[in-house]
Formats: C-alpha cells, sequence, structure tokens
C-alpha cells in the first residue's frame, strides 16, 4: 500500500508571506511528484510537478523534491487570498495510478 | 478547446435506483479513472481504465461498475448495491505512467 502523509492543516498565513507545505511518501520506487490545487467545492487542477530531486520555480510556487529522504514539498510565497485552497500531494510509482495525500488546507489572512 | 467533461453536475437518486454519471475527454489520453471524495476527506479510487476494454477495481469500487467502451468516454454507474452513494465524484484521464492527471469538474450525486 502506498501511503502518501501531508502535513496537517489548516495553515494559516498572513498576505504577502510564504506558505510550506510538505510531503512523504512511503514508495521509495516514486518517479513523479505532483502539486494539485482544490477550490472548496470544485475539483482539482495541477499546479506544479516535479521528477527530478532539487527545486522547481513556477512563479510563486517552488516545489522542492528530496528522493533520498521520501520528501516533497511546495513553498507559495507571497501568499494571496486566492491562495487559499486545499492542496494535494500526488505521488506515482510504477503504474498508472496516483497516490494521494489527504491534502493541506491554507488560509490566507488578509 | 481539449478537456474532459462530467455530467450532470448534480445527481439526485432515489433509494434502489442505479444511475450513471458521463465522463468523456477529447485530450486524446489512454487513461482514465474515478474518484469519490466525501467531505473533508481524500480521493479515494473507485475504477481505472488504462486502455479501452479493460479496467480495474479501485480501493473502493463495491456498489459500482464502469464500462470502456471508447477511449473518449469512461461512464460510472453507482448500482442499489451502493450503499452510501452521496458525495462528490471525480473524472480523471491521464497520458499513463509517470503522468499527472486532467480532471473533470465533477458530480455532486445525492440520495433523496
Amino acid at each position: 500500500q502506498k501511503e502518501v502523509e501531508q502535513n496537517s492543516g489548516p495553515l494559516s498565513v498572513p498576505e504577502g508571506a510564504i506558505a510550506s507545505l510538505n510531503c512523504t511518501y512511503s514508495d521509495r520506487g516514486s518517479q513523479s511528484f505532483f502539486w494539485y490545487r482544490q477550490y472548496s467545492g470544485k475539483s482539482p487542477e495541477l499546479i506544479m510537478f516535479i521528477y527530478s530531486n532539487g527545486d522547481k520555480e513556477d512563479g510563486r510556487f517552488t516545489a522542492q523534491l528530496n528522493k533520498a529522504s521520501q520528501y516533497v514539498s511546495l513553498l507559495i510565497r507571497d501568499s494571496q487570498p486566492s491562495d487559499s485552497a486545499t492542496y494535494l500531494c500526488a505521488v506515482n510509482g510504477n503504474d498508472y495510478k496516483l497516490s494521494f495525500g489527504a491534502g493541506t488546507t491554507v488560509t490566507v489572512r488578509a | 478547446d481539449g478537456g474532459i467533461t462530467q455530467s450532470p453536475k448534480y445527481l439526485f437518486r432515489k433509494e434502489g435506483q442505479n444511475v450513471t454519471l458521463s465522463c468523456e475527454q477529447n485530450l486524446n489520453h489512454d487513461a482514465m479513472y474515478w474518484y469519490r471524495q466525501d467531505p473533508g476527506q481524500g480521493l479515494r479510487l473507485i475504477y481505472y481504465s488504462q486502455i479501452v476494454n479493460d479496467f480495474q477495481k479501485g480501493d473502493i469500487a463495491e456498489g459500482y461498475s464502469v464500462s470502456r467502451e471508447k477511449k473518449e468516454s469512461f461512464p460510472l454507474t453507482v448500482t442499489s448495491a451502493q450503499k452510501n452513494p452521496t458525495a462528490f465524484y471525480l473524472c480523471a484521464s491521464s497520458f499513463g505512467q509517470g503522468f499527472g492527471y486532467t480532471f473533470g469538474s465533477g458530480t455532486r450525486l445525492t440520495v433523496v
């Protein structure tokens, strides 16, 4: 059973601050890592993916991957009220399925 | 525009009734998936299909059935055997191993 664990929320940050989301996974053979954002009542949307160790930046989002530690994180810089959502970590191993974490809810305080 | 379409957006089911949720994609994706999400909960996999005319059970397949007769379509039937079907149902598709999913907008099913 592949497991994906995310830091428990909710996470409340002031506007303009950095939100840091963490995710660990149990399957050492995992190859692909994804972050989805889900607004309340809506479906998840893909915001970041990362395949190699290190950092990957896209606008205000940075994904960090450390395969040796089986750890992936998402940083949201200059947090905005529109970033208030649940963030899902997803991991893919050697099959067609993604394993999802339970999600971390982020609230950005104006 | 390419995308994945779920219908209907809202669905109401009477006790003992079977209902079918539609999922269509024009992304040329090989794989398709059905997930269930309960309030405040994560995603639970119901069924998935890697290729036409083939599908596999996920973690919570009991009370559900699917078909994959066309690459573009992966309908989900919620049968009367599913005792607690009220949930948000999400369909997704992908190119396969190593690729992320694209999700549809979801169907919210309520038992009345």
